[in-house]
């Protein structure tokens, strides 16, 4: 069985500094995708990065990028030149391309960040 | 391109009663996945459709059941509900050969009194 845990509850940042959120992970698979998912309240689900398994460099997206860990199974999310409209709760997520948790996204609890003016 | 569509946004459901939520997915998509987000917490996936059968289950009861119809849109119905239920209901589709692409719709937030 996958599982995923985010250990900050919340966290806060000011406008145009960087935050980094954390992330582990345990899975028995070999195959996977990890993600970091921004809902703000309007409830949509938003894919902000994703880091394929096999791919040791570190996934970017603009101001987004991660740390992946694999032997240490952490995914952290670093947040430069933080906005305002990044304020939003984060999950975490990992899906296995195989086995029997195939096509299953796993979530973490989440993070609420909070961007101070 | 419309994308991943959910009906109703809101219901308001009696314990006992039963409820059928619905997800249209995003254009090119074979496979549904619905997830249940309690208040404050992360998505718990419930199942997965493809070629319109149950391909994947999380640990949800019985009472939780879903279907895929040909043109690939999806339902999924709850029975004798309970307080617990109220969440977020969401919908996500994917193609089943690029499965980790999961797109979500908006939900359904569903209040059981």
């Amino acid at each position: 069985a996958q599982t995923v845990t985010q250990s900050q509850p919340e966290m806060s940042v000011q406008e145009a500094e960087t935050v980094t959120l954390s992330c582990t992970y345990d899975t028995s698979e070999s195959d996977y995708y990890l993600f970091w998912y921004k809902q703000p309240p309007s409830r949509q689900m938003i894919l902000v990065i994703r880091q394929e398994a096999y791919k040791q460099q570190n996934a970017t997206e603009n101001r987004f990028s991660v740390n992946f860990q694999k032997a240490a199974k952490s995914f952290s999310l670093k947040i430069s030149d933080s906005q305002l409209g990044d304020a939003a709760m984060y999950f975490c997520a990992h899906i296995a391309r195989g086995g029997t948790s195939y096509g299953k996204l796993t979530f973490g609890q989440g993070t609420i960040l909070t961007v101070h003016p | 391109d419309a994308g991943v569509t959910q009906s109703p946004t809101h219901l308001i459901k009696t314990r006992g009663q039963q409820v059928t939520l619905r997800c249209s997915p995003k254009s090119g998509h074979d496979t549904v996945s619905w997830y249940q987000q309690a208040l404050g917490q992360g998505p718990q996936f419930i199942f997965q459709y493809y070629e319109e059968e149950e391909r994947q289950r999380g640990n949800f009861p019985d009472r939780f059941s879903g279907h895929q119809f040909p043109n690939y849109s999806s339902e999924l119905n709850v029975n004798a509900l309970l307080l617990g239920d109220s969440a977020l209901y969401l919908c996500a589709s994917s193609r089943t050969d690029i499965i980790y692409e999961q797109y979500f719709g908006p939900g359904t937030r569903l209040t059981v009194t």
